[in-house]
């Protein structure tokens, strides 16, 4: 069945780096999603990719997908501490309604 | 509009008890699903469905009976609780599916519990 791996598990960034999480399938998407879950929260959608290198952008927030639609990442610019919580990607195959969300990288910021 | 609503927030079973998660959603998605976060494994799909009267199993269904009478509600069924099934459990849903698949909304999540 379908995978989907992120990396890394943790990050523990200074506030004011960048971070970077990538997503990778072991079969072509036909889209992926990104979530943002705050520590003891649910997860809360961010973004949506559907076009083979496409690249969008929310503020410090930059996606990525990969040109042959098995890959992405969300780079992070300059982090705040409102930053924290966990990333998942979340990938979905042609012809099939599952969504297969990855491992997660858990984001922490040392003030 | 509540969004996504889910009861109870925590919940303690002993082994072999059963329990209804209950879930309902009040801006009529025909897309509704349950998933289970335990550490370091993410969010993993026990069922899922695509309008009322439809269910279909995902990742992890063993354990698990879901039902879809109404496009609101979409109740989780454990039959006979084991350890294994201690967990943080997610009811979501969205408006469309495949290639024009939008943003899931999640619900506040079930801590479950089983000793």
């Amino acid at each position: 069945g379908q995978q989907v791996m992120q990396i890394p598990q943790y990050q523990h960034v200074q506030e004011g780096e960048d971070f970077t999480t990538y997503c990778n399938s072991s079969t072509t998407l036909s889209n992926i999603q990104w979530y943002k879950q705050r520590p003891g929260g649910h997860p809360v959608f961010l973004i949506q990719l559907v076009k083979s290198g496409e690249v969008k952008k929310q503020k410090r927030l930059t996606f990525q997908f990969g040109e042959a639609k098995k890959n992405s990442s969300l780079h992070i610019t300059a982090t705040q501490t409102t930053d924290v919580g966990t990333y998942f990607c979340a990938g979905r195959g042609f012809g099939n309604e599952k969504l297969t969300f990855g491992t997660g990288t858990r984001l922490t910021i040392i003030p | 509009n509540a969004g996504v609503t889910q009861t109870p927030k925590f919940q303690v079973l002993k082994t072999g008890q059963s329990m209804t998660l209950q879930c309902a959603q009040d801006m009529n998605h025909e897309y509704m699903s349950w998933y289970r976060q335990d550490p370091g494994m993410g969010l993993r799909l026990i069922h899922y469905s695509v309008g009322a009267g439809i269910t279909d199993q995902g990742e992890v269904p063993n354990g698990y009976n879901v039902s879809r009478s109404t496009t609101e509600d979409f109740p989780l069924r454990l039959l006979s609780a084991a350890p294994s099934q201690t967990s943080v459990y997610f009811c979501a849903s969205t408006n469309a599916g495949g290639v024009l698949s939008y943003e899931q909304y999640f619900g506040p999540g079930t801590r479950l519990t089983v000793t």
